[in-house]
């Protein structure tokens, strides 16, 4: 199993690009979730999904939007890139509902947005 | 919102040395979870916790469900240099139709060997 796997590892933008980071999971897992880290803070939940054709907003879904065709893939989409959007991005998969049992993180996504 | 208070924020400590971390809340939660995160690696799960006052180990690690269910603890016993890293707590309520886990802000760990 591969696990988690998230494309790309490393990605400048300029201000007013989109771009999207892409996860996908081998493990069958109906829960995935997207966070963003900054620096010295922990995780904060952007966007999750409880199955294909599900999702619903975390705690920081502005400038995001997801979509949930299969049950292996959960892409990020950002439409607008703005400095604030500067961050590492995890993408996670879980067997249970918010990660009862923990939740499995892809490598992350180094964002820089200029 | 609920938020997670994770201390210390950071720890400088001799190899051979235990370690204790902790995080605590204002909010009761029914699950604590503790993840390790490597240097540009994503967070490992270590250890779950389902059930106030459980005690439960990982190897050197162990770790608490505050019986108040407001708080957790880590404790790292014989530090070795591959413990560096950051240490997330992270609670959650299950039950209902969704629930979904908070994460402390880490505390990071420094390992002179």
């Amino acid at each position: 199993n591969a696990g988690v796997t998230q494309t790309p590892k490393f990605r400048i933008l300029k201000i007013g690009q989109s771009m999207t980071l892409q996860c996908a999971q081998d493990m069958n897992h109906n829960y995935m979730y997207w966070y963003r880290q900054d620096p010295g803070m922990g995780l904060k939940l952007i966007y999750y999904s409880v199955g294909a054709g599900i999702t619903d907003k975390g705690e920081v879904p502005n400038g995001y939007n997801v979509s949930r065709s299969t049950t292996e893939d959960f892409p990020l989409r950002l439409e607008l890139a703005a400095p604030s959007q500067t961050s590492v991005y995890f993408c996670a998969s879980s067997y249970s509902a918010g990660g009862l049992s923990g939740q499995y993180f892809g490598p992350g996504t180094r964002l820089t947005v200029l | 919102g609920q938020q997670l208070n994770q201390s210390p924020q950071s720890m400088f400590i001799q190899e051979g040395e235990d370690v204790s971390m902790n995080c605590t809340s204002s909010s009761i939660f029914n699950t604590w979870l503790w993840y390790k995160q490597d240097p540009g690696e994503g967070p490992v799960l270590l250890i779950a916790l389902y059930k106030a006052g459980e005690l439960t180990s990982n190897g050197r690690l162990t770790a608490q469900f505050g019986i108040t269910r407001k708080d957790s603890f880590l404790n790292i016993s014989a530090s070795i240099p591959s413990d560096v890293g950051i240490y997330f707590c992270a609670a959650m309520n299950y039950g209902g139709s969704q629930g979904n886990l908070i994460f402390g802000k880490g505390t990071k760990l420094s390992v002179k060997p």
